[in-house]
Formats: C-alpha cells, sequence, structure tokens
C-alpha cells in the first residue's frame, strides 16, 4: 500500500499567505523528501529530513517531521505564483536503500 | 536544468512498435531510476539499477525492458505496450546506496523532464 499521503490533495490561496501541506506515512523510514512537480514535468527536489529530524529550514520551506505520528509538514511561507506547482512527500521505507515511494501529491495554486 | 536529460521528450507509437526510451546523467551518481506517472494516480517505481545492477523490478511487465549500459545511461525498451501505457515516463539519478544488496538509507533523487508517452 502507499506509504506517503499527502493532505490536502489541492490547495488554492492568494500570493503572500502561507501555504501548508501534510503527508502521513505507514511504515519506518530512515528519511522523508519532499518533491515539486511542474505540470508535466520533472520532479525537483526540495528537501530530505531525516528520521532524527524534528524540522528542517531552506529558504521559504520549512518541513517538520513528527516519527510517532508518522506525519510530515510542508511550509511554504509567502507564497508566490510561481510555487503553484503538485508537491509530493516521499519515504524509503526504513531500509530499502533507494526505494522511494511517493504520495499521489497536494496541487498548489498560488493566485496572484 | 537538473543534470538528467531524458530523449525524446514527446513519443506517439502504436502498438505493434518497438521504441526506447534514454536517459543520460551528467552528475555522477551510481544510481538510476525509471518510474511511471499516470493521470491521476502516484508516481509508481519501475526499476532500480545501482552500479549498472538492476536491484528493483516492480512487478513490470515485460513488455518493459530496461538497460543499463553505465552508470551514466538508462534505457527503457518499449514493445508491444498497450493504450493504458500511455503516461510521462520519467528518469532520475541519485547517490547510490551502498550497504549490502543496495540497502540503506536514500538520498535525493534528480529527475529528467520525463517523455510523455502516447500509445495508440
Amino acid at each position: 500500500s502507499q506509504q506517503g499521503e499527502e493532505d490536502p490533495q489541492a490547495l488554492s490561496i492568494q500570493e503572500g499567505e502561507n501555504a501548508t501541506m501534510n503527508c502521513s506515512y505507514k511504515t519506518s523510514i530512515n528519511n522523508l523528501q519532499w518533491y515539486r512537480q511542474n505540470s508535466g514535468r520533472g520532479l525537483v527536489h526540495l528537501i530530505l529530513i531525516r528520521s532524527n529530524e524534528r524540522e528542517k529550514h531552506s529558504g521559504r520551506l520549512r518541513v517538520t517531521l513528527d516519527t510517532s505520528k508518522k506525519s510530515s509538514s510542508l511550509l511554504i511561507t509567502a507564497s508566490r505564483a510561481a510555487d503553484t506547482a503538485s508537491y509530493f512527500c516521499a519515504t524509503d521505507g526504513g531500509g530499502d536503500g533507494n526505494k522511494l515511494v511517493f504520495g499521489a501529491g497536494t496541487i498548489l495554486r498560488v493566485k496572484s | 536544468e537538473t543534470g538528467v536529460t531524458q530523449t525524446p521528450r514527446h513519443l506517439v507509437m502504436g502498438m505493434t512498435n518497438k521504441k526506447s526510451l534514454k536517459c543520460e546523467q551528467h552528475l555522477g551518481h551510481n544510481a538510476m531510476y525509471w518510474y511511471k506517472q499516470s493521470a491521476k494516480k502516484p508516481l509508481e517505481l519501475m526499476f532500480v539499477y545501482n552500479f549498472k545492477e538492476q536491484t528493483e523490478n516492480n512487478s513490470v511487465p515485460s513488455r518493459f525492458s530496461p538497460e543499463c549500459p553505465n552508470s551514466s545511461h538508462l534505457f527503457l525498451h518499449l514493445h508491444t505496450l498497450q493504450p493504458e501505457d500511455s503516461a510521462l515516463y520519467l528518469c532520475a539519478s541519485s547517490q547510490a546506496s551502498v550497504l549490502a544488496g543496495g540497502l540503506g538509507s536514500s538520498y535525493e533523487q534528480y529527475f529528467g523532464p520525463g517523455t510523455r508517452l502516447t500509445v495508440t
């Protein structure tokens, strides 16, 4: 069954607002990753958070990880129209090496 | 530009054709992947290669045949496909997992732009 599941499925906000996306997973992990995909293009890696980390920042991105709840969140602050994309979490199943399992994604639309 | 290129970007083929997708990475990675992305479905891992050896075949039908001649190149050979095989095919690369059998922690993956495949 699917490892990562994102919530919400779709999110529409105004430019300048913050966007929060959540990811839940089922098994133990070594790390969790977030990716962005613009329509019909390849995925772009955003951030990797290890299982012993609770929070990580990269520019306007903030990722949290709660291994006790098997959940993660991605916060994009001060959103821009260019942030419009699909966002996916991916987990490695706690020792399956390079085998990542992706969730269905959250479609984010930022209106200018 | 992620350092991973894919050709062709678009491909239309009949069910009796044979075609190949090509992926090349310029990042010095030792692991490469094929994924399938269909409309309204999560990204599906198809194949994984670590140090040119196939370490994962995710129950992919034999009409898809991967080939990894070296760490920089990955091919996906297609033959007698079905219309339901129409999808975006993504190639990715990463550092290889160095533990035995390719297990261990995962690394960030770098994706190519994909090949949009339509089977008629």
